[in-house]
């Protein structure tokens, strides 16, 4: 069965820090998409990035930095110089990649991340 | 904006009622999902619709139903409603590759 785990529940850093969020994900899939999404205090769902399980290329866009390792199965979310705006509940998703009709994502139970000023 | 759009915003209902949850894909998005959120079980899979067929069931109530329109938009009916049902429903939709789904506002339900 498929899985995620966010083990990291909340955490809190002071603005300017760096901060990890952890994703550790199970599939017996070969091929799968992995997600992560940003729910701040509005409440809306907000996507970030999308990797597929055959690209572990490392990306970066602006402060965020995405680490894949399938051999750990992980999907590490870096955020460089925190921010406040920064503050909200951060998702791990994972989907099969095989069906052209799309397939459902199952979550992690997030993380919260708190940044003061 | 996702592109995605959900009415209503709120709803506050009693117990026993039925309510309506409507969800408006992106344009040309063929698919489209329901989420349930909530603070016990966290964010869950009810049901996919695609291009008007119901494609896949999650962990969705039989007191709950949906359908998808030729327009492709899609409701949620919830009946019976209990105290646990409430909570932050969320509709998605993806686009021909289905590699990507991108969520709208959401409708916060609660069950009084």
């Amino acid at each position: 069965a498929q899985k995620v785990t966010q083990a990291q529940t909340e955490i809190s850093v002071v603005e300017k820090e760096d901060v990890t969020l952890d994703c550790v994900y199970e599939t017996r899939d070969t091929t799968y998409y992995l997600f992560w999404y940003k729910q701040p205090p509005s409440g809306e769902l907000v996507f970030l990035i999308r990797r597929n399980s055959f690209d572990e290329q490392n990306e970066i866009s602006g402060r965020y930095s995405w680490n894949f390792q399938k051999s750990t199965s992980s999907f590490n979310f870096t955020i460089t110089a925190s921010q406040v705006v920064d503050s909200a509940v951060y998702f791990c998703a994972l989907s099969e990649a095989y069906n052209q009709a799309g397939t459902a994502l199952i979550f992690g139970k997030g993380t919260t991340l708190s940044v003061s000023s | 904006d996702s592109g995605v759009t959900q009415t209503p915003k709120h709803l506050i209902t009693a117990t026993g009622q039925r309510v309506t949850l409507r969800c408006s894909p992106r344009s040309g998005d063929l698919s489209v999902y329901w989420y349930q959120q909530s603070l016990d079980q966290g964010l869950q899979f009810l049901i996919q619709y695609y291009n008007g067929e119901e494609r896949a069931k999650g962990n969705i109530l039989e007191r709950f139903s949906a359908q998808q329109f030729p327009d492709l938009h899609s409701e949620l009916n919830l009946s019976s409603l209990e105290l646990g049902d409430s909570a932050l429903y969320f509709c998605a939709s993806s686009d021909a590759r289905a590699d990507t789904q991108y969520f709208g506002p959401g409708t916060r339900l609660t069950v009084l």
